[in-house]
């Protein structure tokens, strides 16, 4: 099993709907979770941190289950500008790596 | 505010060539450092992190090395380059206040051919 497994997609969305992307994780020792965003040809950058009582930022919420050892992020009334790959991200105890998975990709037409 | 920088922001090297990529943040001190590679169509991958000065983990065996020879400058280095080194290679810090979250430079798009 994969470390951190994430539907690759693509998920071709109009705008203003709702999209909702899982990830799931093989370390029950995962400590901490983040949600990534890759444009093409760019750098990744930090979406947000995925609490455990689950947190909203705008129009993007993310929740953790960690009995299921699962990760969501729901996006609502997408933007054209959200089209790019969205990585799940999960990191064991201090001083160890971040495991990324592949990514999933968006893509918002009008 | 905290920044990274990186540099060359594209770079295309024959086979057996070395290597040296320079990674530079800025605006903040005792960060952690990471390498990591993304070759097409597949996850980032870490290759080196740092906690210090001098100070460096390999994570996979390859015939690429890094160092940290000063607080805030993490070099990844070759001396002689493969076909399969070539992919996007990302710098990355970590540091106050949380050390989980890391932070991306811009990346090198190194081809070797």
């Amino acid at each position: 099993r994969k470390e951190v497994e994430q539907d690759p997609g693509p998920f071709n969305v109009p705008e203003g709907a709702t999209v909702a992307f899982n990830c799931t994780y093989s370390n029950s020792a995962s400590q901490s979770f983040f949600w990534y965003r890759q444009d093409c040809r760019k750098e990744p950058k930090l979406l947000m941190s995925v609490y455990s009582s689950g947190n909203e930022d705008g129009r993007f919420t993310a929740q953790l289950n960690r009995a299921s050892q699962y990760i969501s992020l729901l996006i609502r009334d997408s933007k054209l500008s959200d089209s790019a790959t969205y990585l799940c991200v999960v990191k064991g105890q201090a001083g160890t790596a971040l495991i990324f998975g592949k990514g999933t990709t968006l893509s918002v037409s009008s | 505010s905290q920044t990274i920088h990186q540099w060359p922001a594209t770079l295309v090297q024959p086979v057996g060539s070395p290597l040296s990529l320079e990674c530079t943040v800025e605006g903040t001190s005792n960060p952690n450092l990471y390498w990591y590679r993304q070759a097409a169509g597949r996850g980032l991958q870490l290759l080196f992190y740092s906690v210090g000065i001098g100070q460096i983990s390999s994570e996979v065996p390859q015939n690429l090395s890094a160092s940290r020879p000063q607080d805030r400058q993490f070099i990844l280095s070759s001396k002689k380059l493969l076909l399969s080194d070539s992919g996007f290679y990302l710098c990355a810090w970590s540091g106050i206040p949380s050390y989980n979250e890391q932070f991306f430079g811009p990346g090198t798009r190194l081809t070797v051919l």
